[in-house]
């Protein structure tokens, strides 16, 4: 079965600009959870969404956006982006909600 | 608000040593605990699930094990290899949070 996968992998935009993420989760998985990690912060959580429906959501700026389609692939954008955007994005997929299985992440650096 | 630790925050040890992460958390009424291996620069793989009506969980030579009562969760690494070489991260569900995180224990095994 394969993974999680996210594209792009790597990611240089300026300041200003947006940007949008892809996660396709493992066949089946309908929950798909966005992270951002960084040096500072560790791991924080962005967003969850389960059947194309946002279930939860962290404490985030609005520029920090998701959504799910039919087919379970998730994507997260960021508008104006800001220096301190800059991080691994990380997203992870579930069948039931239990145990969660991340992808290999998608490095965004802002200039 | 759940808060999760780990300590130490970096750890180095000779090869063939056996060694223990460490992982608490504030609020007990967690219904699972996820430990997770993370590569510089790649996303997290999933180590072991235990769910909150289990006290151990093992994979080859690893076991976790879970006490919720006290809040603690603790990793053991038999006979560590160069390979164990990576950050260590647990982390647990808690409220609208599909997983909160520690910060980590940044892991060296020195052949």
């Amino acid at each position: 079965k394969a993974g999680v996968t996210q594209t792009p992998r790597y990611l240089i935009k300026t300041r200003g600009q947006q940007v949008t993420l892809s996660c396709s989760p493992i066949s089946g998985h309908r929950s798909v959870s966005w992270y951002q990690q960084t040096p500072g912060q560790g791991l924080q959580f962005l967003f969850e969404y389960f059947s194309e429906t946002q279930r939860n959501k962290g404490n985030f700026p609005g520029r920090f956006s998701g959504r799910q389609f039919s087919n379970s692939r998730s994507e997260m954008n960021v508008s104006t982006l800001e220096l301190g955007d800059s991080a691994l994005y990380l997203c992870a997929s579930s069948s039931t909600g239990n145990e969660q299985f991340f992808g290999p992440g998608t490095r965004l650096t802002v200039l | 608000k759940q808060e999760v630790t780990q300590i130490p925050a970096a750890l180095s040890v000779p090869e063939g040593e056996n060694l223990v992460l460490n992982c608490s958390f504030t609020d007990s009424a967690i219904y699972n605990l996820q430990w997770f291996r993370q590569d510089p620069g790649k996303g997290l793989t999933s180590l072991l699930l235990i769910q909150s009506s289990q006290r151990e969980q093992t994979s080859g030579r690893l076991n976790a094990s879970l006490d919720k009562s006290s809040g603690r969760s603790t990793l053991y690494i038999a006979a560590s290899q160069p390979g164990d070489s990576a950050t260590y991260l647990c982390a647990v569900p808690s409220g609208n949070t599909p997983l909160v995180f520690g910060k980590g224990t940044r892991l060296s095994v020195i052949a």
